[in-house]
């Protein structure tokens, strides 16, 4: 089956700082979103992002549907950008939802 | 306008029982997907239902099944409970019109 590679697994940054995370996916994809889970569990949709660049305020995402990958860019990091960011992927072989290990980042005031 | 909605929010059941776990989509949504997540992984497709019937499923043992509704509301049901089966079970409703899919609070499942 397809594999969703998260990177980096974890990411320590100052408040203030900039950061990409990348997803990584073996096979082609329908459709690509990232999530962002807090502390409490709740999962919140970014972006939904088959292909392109998008912004939403200091988040912005690019996916490069044709090299298989897709990157999250977030500028000046706040301490409520902590949680754990999941890209998830609908195959197009099966249509099923497939999601990354995620990248836990942690913001230090 | 509510979002989608999960209960209980936290279950505790010993092994060998049954479990219900219940979603309300969010409004206009006619699409409902479960997931389980184990602490410190990505959740894991179980199924997603569509008009009533299961149109995908993960790689998830015949004890968990489910059911929607016709007001698109739906349940998961996990017989024969495994310690395994300790995991936050996430609800998620998109359209048809749009594959965005939006997440419920999670219902936090303990096995003893």
């Amino acid at each position: 089956g397809i594999q969703v590679e998260q990177s980096p697994p974890d990411l320590i940054l100052q408040e203030g700082a900039n950061s990409t995370l990348r997803c990584n996916f073996s096979d082609s994809v329908n459709n690509l979103q990232w999530f962002h889970q807090n502390p409490w569990g709740q999962l919140i949709n970014l972006f939904y992002i088959p292909s392109g660049t998008k912004q939403n305020g200091r988040l912005s995402a690019t996916t490069v549907a044709t090299e298989r990958y897709s990157l999250l860019y977030i500028s000046s990091s706040q301490t409520t950008d902590s949680g754990v960011y999941f890209c998830a992927v609908e195959t197009a072989r099966d249509d099923k939802i497939i999601f990354g290990k995620g990248t836990r980042l942690h913001i230090l005031p | 306008d509510a979002g989608v909605t999960q209960s209980p929010t936290h279950l505790i059941k010993t092994r060998g029982q049954q479990v219900t776990l219940r979603c309300s989509p969010k409004s206009g949504h006619d699409t409902v997907s479960w997931y389980q997540q184990a602490l410190g992984q990505g959740p894991q497709f179980i199924f997603q239902y569509y008009e009533e019937e299961e149109r995908q499923r993960g790689n998830f043992p015949d004890r968990f099944s489910g059911h929607q509704f016709p007001n698109y509301s739906s349940e998961l049901n996990v017989n024969a409970l495994l310690l395994g089966d300790s995991a936050l079970y996430l609800c998620a409703s998109s359209s048809t019109y749009s594959d965005t899919q939006y997440f419920g609070p999670g219902t936090r499942l303990t096995v003893l």
